[in-house]
């Protein structure tokens, strides 16, 4: 049972340039988040889903696409990179089974836009 | 709205007891989460508390007023290893999936 993994653990961008972020889980939860964290803003939600095919905005939704094409995997996407996206991505999922949402976090990815 | 605060940074020395505080606003509310994140790690899941009162586990304790918008993190015989931040985040009404996440509280725990 592997959790939430996210792939690439790191990535370099030059401006301008388009990149997926790739959240896979294996709890069968059926939300799932994205969201970035920078230094002195804390965690902010990007996008989310509550199940496959369905997206939602977040807080800060400007610059970003997602797809939510099986229930598993949830992408996020960059079609322009710029600099201010320089952050570190965490997707998180959960299930409200339990009558509250715990949510499970990837490890991370730190992208750096130049 | 959602207005979460917590103080930015705490020290405190191995062996102490020591409280961190979250007070919020928020146009609706559920319950409250903790959660701890290491430097350069995911964040990992605390406590939750969705009635009044005291739920203690283990070395950690959480505490919640709902008629004051306050919650605090109570962490006894403080370790090394307890060196994280501190994230408060609130859960809105009942049947919404989202939480909004306080900016954290760095705590320093020292020899």
């Amino acid at each position: 049972n592997a959790g939430v993994t996210q792939t690439p653990k790191f990535r370099v961008l030059k401006t301008g340039q388009s990149m997926t972020l790739l959240c896979a889980q294996d709890m069968n939860h059926e939300y799932m988040y994205w969201y970035r964290q920078d230094p002195g803003m804390g965690l902010r939600l990007i996008h989310y889903s509550v199940g496959e095919g369905t997206t939602a905005k977040g807080e800060v939704p400007d610059g970003y696409n997602v797809s939510r094409l099986k229930k598993q995997n949830f992408l996020l996407g960059l079609e322009s990179a710029a600099p201010s996206q320089t952050s570190v991505y965490f997707c998180a999922s959960t299930s409200l089974a339990g009558g509250y949402n715990e949510q499970f976090f990837g490890p991370g990815t730190r992208l750096t836009v130049l | 709205g959602q207005n979460i605060d917590q103080p930015t940074e705490m020290t405190a020395t191995e062996g102490a007891i020591v409280q961190i505080n979250c007070t919020y606003q928020t146009s609706g509310f559920n319950g409250l989460f903790w959660y701890q994140q290491h430097a350069g790690e995911a964040p990992t899941f605390l406590s939750y508390n969705v009635l009044d009162g005291l739920e203690e586990k283990g070395r950690f304790s959480s505490f919640l007023s709902r008629s004051k918008g306050y919650s605090y993190l109570l962490l006894k015989e403080l370790q090394m290893k307890d060196s994280a931040s501190y994230l408060c985040a609130v859960s809105p009404v009942s049947g919404y999936s989202t939480l909004t996440f306080g900016k954290g509280t760095m705590l320093l725990v020292s020899p």
